[in-house]
């Protein structure tokens, strides 16, 4: 079975500053990982997704995320948060070879204080 | 806007009740994913259509149906309506190959 941990339902941080959503999994072989983001009353938003290759994944809004296989970690990062990125963030799993249906984390509302 | 769509918007029913959602996936997606959303399970995948054709199931109750018709758009039917089924109902799709899903705004259903 495949799971996502999302150990903080909420991070505040500053407008400005740097953000980052945690995210772990779990799953059998190797993944493939997405994170979604949610908008109050919209569906969600693809961002990006991690399938091969570069560690380093880069997104949409300025967003990127870093695959950690030792570490079973996909951690949404952006370097300067706008007040704009306020929403609702989801990591999601599904293991490659699978059926395609995702695996979501709990989520985290991330606030960007002004 | 993801060119997924979905009706109604929001829908307000009793206990007992049977209704159908309604899903238009992008142009061209032969895959159509039902997502529901509460407050207590989060994000949960209901099924999987390829096609006209049942791929996957995830959490699905017996009281939920669903099926893809021909001109690709999915109907997800929830019948003998609990309170508990009161959630958001997302649907995505995806292009074929690809593993990006792209989901509509959901409809809300309350059951009273």
């Amino acid at each position: 079975a495949q799971s996502v941990a999302q150990p903080e339902d909420q991070v505040n941080v500053a407008e400005g500053n740097p953000l980052t959503v945690k995210c772990t999994y779990s799953v059998s072989g190797n993944p493939y990982l997405f994170w979604y983001v949610q908008y109050p009353n919209r569906g969600l938003q693809f961002l990006l997704k991690y399938i091969t290759g570069d560690n380093l994944v880069k997104g949409s809004y300025g967003f990127e995320a870093e695959f950690n296989k030792s570490q079973t970690s996909f951690h949404l990062k952006k370097p300067s948060a706008l007040v704009s990125d306020s929403a609702l963030y989801f990591c999601a799993v599904r293991a490659r070879g699978s059926a395609r249906q995702l695996t979501f984390g709990s989520g985290t509302q991330l606030t960007v204080l002004p | 806007d993801s060119g997924v769509t979905q009706t109604p918007k929001h829908l307000i029913t009793a206990t007992g009740q049977r209704v159908t959602l309604r899903c238009s996936p992008r142009s061209g997606d032969l895959s159509v994913y039902w997502y529901q959303q509460s407050l207590d399970q989060g994000l949960q995948f209901l099924i999987q259509y390829y096609n006209g054709e049942e791929r996957a199931k995830g959490n699905i109750l017996e009281r939920f149906s669903a099926q893809q018709f021909p001109d690709l758009h999915s109907e997800l039917n929830l019948s003998s309506l609990e309170l508990g089924d009161s959630a958001l109902y997302f649907c995505a799709s995806s292009v074929t190959g690809s593993d990006t899903q792209y989901f509509g705004p959901g409809t809300r259903l309350t059951v009273l």
